[in-house]
C-alpha cells in the first residue's frame, strides 16, 4: 500500500525568501514520485518527478526536488520565492511498473507575502 | 494543441438523475484516469485505465462507473448521483505509468 503525508496545508513565506514544501512517501515498492501545481479554477500542472536515476531532480519555475529513499522524502524547494509562486502544491506517488494507482497528498496552499 | 477536454465544466442536477461527464484526450496516450477533488483531501483516484477496454477501481470508486471504448475517451457515468458526490472532478491522461498525467479543466458537479 502506498501513501503520501504533505506537513502543512498552509505555507506562507515571504517574497525573496526560501520555499520548502515538505512531502512524505510509504511505498512497499520502489516509487515514481510527482510534484504538481494548481493555480486558482485550472487544472494540475507537473512541477517535476522522480522516475530512476538522480535524486535531486530539477522541475520548472527553478523549483527542485530530492528523493532520499532513506527518509522516505521527496520535499520541493524553491531558493527564492515570488508573488506569481503562491498556488496549491501537491505530492503524489505511483508504484513502478504494473499499476496505475495514484495516491495524492492532501495539498499545501503557499501564501507569499510581499 | 495537446489537451484534456472534459464536459461539462459545469453541473447542477438532482440526486438520481443518472449523468455523465465525457472526457477525451488528443495525446493519444495509454493511460486515463478520473479523480475528485474535495477540501481538505487533495485528489482521491475514482477509476483508471491502462488500455483499451482495461480499467480498474481507484481509491473511492463506490457510486461510478467508467468506460473505455476507444483510447481516446473515457466517460465518467454516476448512474444514481447522491449529494455526497458534489465535487471538482478531474480527467487526466499520460503516456505511461512513469510519465506526468496531463490534467483537464476540471468538472465542478452539485448534486442537489
Amino acid at each position: 500500500a502506498q501513501s503520501v503525508t504533505q506537513l502543512g496545508s498552509h505555507v506562507s513565506v515571504s517574497e525573496g525568501a526560501l520555499v520548502l514544501l515538505r512531502c512524505n512517501y510509504s511505498s512497499s515498492v520502489p516509487p515514481y514520485l510527482f510534484w504538481y501545481v494548481q493555480y486558482p479554477n485550472q487544472g494540475l500542472q507537473l512541477l517535476l518527478k522522480y522516475t530512476t536515476g538522480a535524486t535531486l531532480v530539477k522541475g520548472i519555475n527553478g523549483f527542485e526536488a530530492e528523493f532520499k529513499k532513506s527518509e522516505t522524502s521527496f520535499h520541493l524547494t524553491k531558493p527564492s520565492a515570488h508573488m506569481s509562486d503562491a498556488a496549491e502544491y501537491f505530492c503524489a506517488v505511483t508504484a513502478t511498473s504494473g499499476t496505475y494507482k495514484y495516491i495524492f497528498g492532501t495539498g499545501t496552499r503557499l501564501k507569499v507575502l510581499a | 494543441e495537446a489537451q484534456v477536454t472534459q464536459n461539462p465544466r459545469y453541473l447542477i442536477t438532482v440526486t438520481g438523475k443518472k449523468l455523465t461527464v465525457t472526457c477525451s484526450q488528443n495525446m493519444n496516450h495509454e493511460y486515463m484516469s478520473w479523480y475528485r477533488q474535495d477540501p481538505g483531501l487533495g485528489l482521491r483516484q475514482i477509476y483508471y485505465s491502462m488500455n483499451v477496454e482495461v480499467t480498474d477501481k481507484g481509491d473511492v470508486p463506490e457510486g461510478y462507473k467508467v468506460s473505455r471504448k476507444e483510447k481516446r475517451n473515457f466517460p465518467l457515468i454516476l448512474e444514481s448521483p447522491s449529494p455526497n458526490q458534489t465535487s471538482l472532478y478531474f480527467c487526466a491522461s499520460s503516456l505511461a505509468d512513469n510519465q506526468p498525467q496531463h490534467f483537464g479543466d476540471g468538472t465542478r458537479l452539485s448534486i442537489l
